[in-house]
């Protein structure tokens, strides 16, 4: 059962460092997806990749956050410096043509 | 950009009774729609889609229904049981790749 894997699961950090966040993408999938998810603003989309390229990051804040995907089998997002604001869940997701999967997400605690 | 507006944000049901979320988006050309269940600390998952070549789709007790016309789909879930209850988004995007773009969520109790 092919599955979007993501770490780490939970992370809790102090305000003002570095968090740094995987994902290895289902094999065979040529879009990878980051997604937030807060109980205030839902399902937000942060930035896209189609075969590694990056398509959209519109949603992401420029001054503290990056995605990048070095290789076909990982994506990382980056928060530096982290604030109380980023506590959130991370998703990572993949998929071809538009049917996607849900990696279990990344925790993120910011104190 | 395309927005989804996902109405309500609460629904409580009665085991048995029939559940329907509405769901309206802004893009004319968007035409993938997925519906998405997520249990409480699981991730999102796929429940079912339906393109905008057909107006219905039907898949045991769930069924979602477009209307290309008025931007708007929905989603209904028929004999509800406790098993159903958790939060569901709705979302769109275009089939030529665009990514998802998702309502806020209708977090659904079925009760016993």
């Amino acid at each position: 059962d092919a599955r979007v894997t993501q770490t780490p699961r939970h992370k809790v950090t102090e305000m003002g460092q570095e968090v740094t966040m995987r994902c290895q993408p289902i094999l065979g999938h040529n879009t990878v997806f980051w997604y937030r998810q807060t109980m205030m603003q839902g399902l937000e989309l942060l930035a896209y990749f189609r075969n590694r390229a990056p398509l959209d990051d519109s949603g992401m804040p420029k001054d503290r956050f990056s995605a990048e995907m070095p290789d076909a089998t990982l994506a990382t997002l980056k928060i530096q410096p982290s604030e109380p604001r980023d506590s959130a869940v991370y998703f990572c997701a993949s998929g071809v043509q538009n049917t996607i999967y849900f990696g279990e997400g990344s925790w993120l605690t910011v104190v | 950009g395309e927005n989804v507006e996902q109405h309500p944000s609460t629904l409580s049901v009665q085991e048995g009774d029939s559940a329907v979320i509405k769901c309206t988006y802004s893009d004319s050309a968007s035409n993938y729609f997925p519906w998405y269940k997520q249990e409480l600390g699981k991730r999102p998952q796929l429940i079912i889609d339906i393109r905008s070549n057909v107006g219905e789709k039907k898949d045991q007790r769930i069924a979602v229904t477009l209307n290309k016309t008025a931007k708007h789909f929905s989603l209904h879930i028929t004999e509800t049981q406790p098993e159903d209850s958790a939060v569901y988004f709705c979302a769109a995007s275009k089939l030529a790749g665009t990514a998802l773009i998702f309502g806020k969520g209708t977090t659904l109790s079925v009760s016993s």
